[in-house]
């Protein structure tokens, strides 16, 4: 049971510097959605998915741009890092959350450190 | 827009505790709610989740009510164990997206 699979773990990058975070899931979930952790703010969300082809804005999307080709697979990249993006960073899938309770999966989360 | 405030953190119990975690939402549909738990290094799993009004969700001896005419989903467990000690969060769908609340961090001491 892979569920949804993030990586890489962790990641120091340098200010200005770009990467992309990866995520999959093999539940076949509609939905997938980028959330960063910081201390005292809970999750927020990025962008989400709610279908191949299909992206939008959550909360915070600045200085992230996210794709969706394929069912599997919704990778967040940042265009030019800064030290506030530094954070905890998790990938969920599910299927539609506003149907009857559907539960959102996460990924294990990506501890990224921007200097 | 839909919002979820839960208790401020720490909470620090002894073993057998009764525990409580205060959750309230604000939402203009139905949502459903949820609580994930959090531990060290890990991401988040679903604990338990109701999804109409009176519902109760329950699961690992922890259990919310869903009461609508308070707004509420205030998490409970009779008597906590230090393998409780994690991170709580209260979460609301509805209509689209998940809103979390800041996390409520509880350490059980032995």
């Amino acid at each position: 049971n892979a569920g949804v699979t993030q990586t890489p773990k962790f990641q120091v990058l340098k200010t200005g510097q770009s990467m992309t975070l990866q995520c999959a899931q093999d539940m076949n979930h509609e939905y997938m959605s980028w959330y960063r952790q910081d201390p005292g703010m809970g999750l927020r969300l990025i962008h989400y998915s709610v279908g191949a082809g299909i992206t939008d804005q959550g909360e915070v999307p600045n200085g992230y741009n996210v794709s969706r080709s394929t069912t599997e697979d919704f990778p967040l990249r940042l265009l030019s890092a800064a030290p506030s993006q530094t954070s905890v960073y998790f990938c969920a899938s599910s299927y539609e959350p506003g149907i009857s309770g559907n539960t959102i999966y996460f990924g294990e989360g990506s501890w990224l450190t921007v200097v | 827009g839909d919002s979820v405030t839960q208790m401020e953190g720490p909470v620090t119990l002894s073993e057998e505790a009764f525990l409580t975690i205060n959750c309230t939402y604000t939402a203009t549909g139905y949502p459903s709610l949820f609580w994930y738990v959090q531990y060290p290094g890990e991401g988040l799993q679903l604990l338990l989740k109701a999804t109409k009004a009176d519902d109760k969700g329950s699961n690992k001896g922890f259990e919310a009510t869903y009461r609508k005419e308070t707004t509420s989903f205030h998490l409970e467990k009779g008597s906590v164990q230090v393998s409780d000690s994690a991170v709580y969060f209260c979460a609301l769908s509805d209509q689209g997206d998940m809103r979390f609340g800041a996390g409520t961090r509880l350490t059980v001491k032995p």
